[in-house]
């Protein structure tokens, strides 16, 4: 089976950088994603990663390390509007590939 | 490229009665998803559809619960009879090819049992 670890909540100050750790046990791993989602809305793609290391998008990065079955969401610059609920997800290995997710981190943004 | 079409939006029945949730993925998408979501939880896959046929289902409260995708396109989501327990918002999702990275929601179907 799987196991995905998120922290429950976080708070963090405008324009401030903050870090979204997600940390997993699975027997075998094809992917790991980013998504956000804002209360009362649909999840959102924010970024995949399949090899080890940083992809960077804009304001958002997000970091794998396989061998240790971690991973982070880097959020810079922060907006007011980045306050929401951000959940890891993966995809095991094997079979068609779906998507399981972590309880998600609802981060709360403040002046 | 239109989204993921989910209705109802919103939908409060008493508990025992039945409920149906509509899906429409985006065209060409070969993969759809129905997704449970309890509050201030992650989205819990439910059912996986490859075309038209079920590839996972190991989480779908056969019980109570029913869906199909007819012909591969459109899915419906039934509940019958419903719980307390199963007030949540569906989400369902589509995926255009099996090994295509992204999936993509829509915004869900909101039911609250009483």
């Amino acid at each position: 089976g799987q196991n995905i670890d998120q922290p429950t909540e976080m708070t963090a100050t405008e324009g401030a950088i903050v870090q979204i750790n997600c940390t997993y046990q699975t027997s075998g791993f094809n992917g790991l994603f980013w998504y956000q989602q804002h209360a009362g809305e649909a999840p959102t793609f924010l970024s995949y990663n399949v090899l080890d290391g940083l992809e960077e998008k804009g304001r958002f990065s997000s970091f794998l390390s396989r061998s240790k079955g971690y991973s982070y969401l880097l959020l810079k610059e922060l907006q007011m509007k980045d306050s929401a609920s951000y959940l890891c997800a993966l995809y095991p290995s094997g079979g068609y590939n779906k998507l399981i997710f972590g309880a998600g981190t609802r981060l709360a943004v403040h002046p | 490229e239109a989204g993921v079409a989910q209705s109802p939006r919103y939908k409060i029945i008493e508990k025992r009665q039945s409920v149906a949730f509509w899906c429409n993925p985006i065209s060409g998408h070969a993969t759809l998803y129905w997704y449970q979501q309890i509050l201030g939880q992650g989205p819990k896959l439910l059912i996986q559809f490859q075309n038209n046929g079920v590839v996972d289902d190991s989480q779908l409260p056969k019980d109570r619960f029913s869906a199909e995708r007819l012909k591969g396109v459109d899915s419906t989501l039934k509940i019958q009879p419903a719980k307390l327990e199963d007030s949540a918002v569906y989400l369902c999702a589509s995926r255009p090819r099996v090994y295509e990275d992204t999936i993509y929601f829509g915004e869900g179907s909101w039911l609250t049992v009483v």
